[in-house]
């Protein structure tokens, strides 16, 4: 099936430092999200970027679906981006869309 | 709207008893998918329900097993409980399943 790997598995940052976050897949998809795991485990969305790139405030999403990776960046971190962050992609050669495929995820923690 | 609800937020129970966790999606989505986190094995996807029909199944023993109501509330089931099965279990609903996913909070079971 299709795998996910995400890099770097660690981060720690001082505040207010600009950082991004690599999710590299096997095979095609048509498309991929970005999460947010706070530290009460609840997974935020961020992006859904099957392609292209999307901004949200500090936040911007990359995805090169033909080169099978998208990247996540983060600008001007704050303490309150810690968490661990986590992408996924639908496992299409197994009944499709719905059951996503994540990646272990970077565990980031962001330092006053 | 309100978002993804799940009950009970956290349950302790002892091996070989069984459990029952239930989600209630996003009004007016009608997917809704289960999906376990351990340390061990991260984020991995149970099942999935469409129109109280169960559309997709992960790589789990027939231990698990859940259901979809006529209103898309869902429930999934852990029969005799292991210690393994320790886990946070999060539910996610989609308008069709073919979208952005969202999460809930998350129960947390621990088997003792």
């Amino acid at each position: 099936g299709i795998q996910v790997e995400q890099s770097p598995p660690d981060l720690i940052l001082q505040e207010g430092a600009n950082s991004t976050l690599r999710c590299n897949f096997s095979d095609s998809v048509n498309n991929l999200q970005w999460f947010h795991q706070n530290p009460w485990g609840q997974l935020i969305n961020l992006f859904y970027i099957p392609s292209g790139t999307k901004q949200n405030g500090r936040l911007s999403a990359t995805t090169v679906a033909t080169e099978r990776y998208s990247l996540l960046y983060i600008s001007s971190s704050q303490t309150t981006d810690s968490g661990v962050y986590f992408c996924a992609v639908p496992n299409m050669f197994s009944g499709g869309y719905n059951k996503l495929i994540f990646g272990a995820g970077t565990r980031l923690a962001v330092h006053p | 709207k309100a978002g993804v609800t799940q009950t009970p937020r956290y349950l302790i129970k002892t091996r070989g008893q069984q459990v029952t966790l239930s989600c209630s999606p996003i009004s007016g989505h009608r997917s809704v998918s289960w999906y376990q986190q351990t340390p061990g094995q991260g984020l991995q996807f149970l099942f999935e329900y469409f129109s109280e029909t169960q559309r997709n199944k992960g790589n789990f023993p027939g231990r698990f097993s859940g259901r979809q109501f006529s209103n898309s509330r869902s429930e999934m089931n852990v029969s005799t409980l292991e210690l393994g099965d320790s886990a946070l279990y999060l539910c996610a609903s989609s308008p069709s399943g073919e979208e952005t996913q969202y999460f809930g909070p998350g129960t947390r079971l621990l088997v003792l």
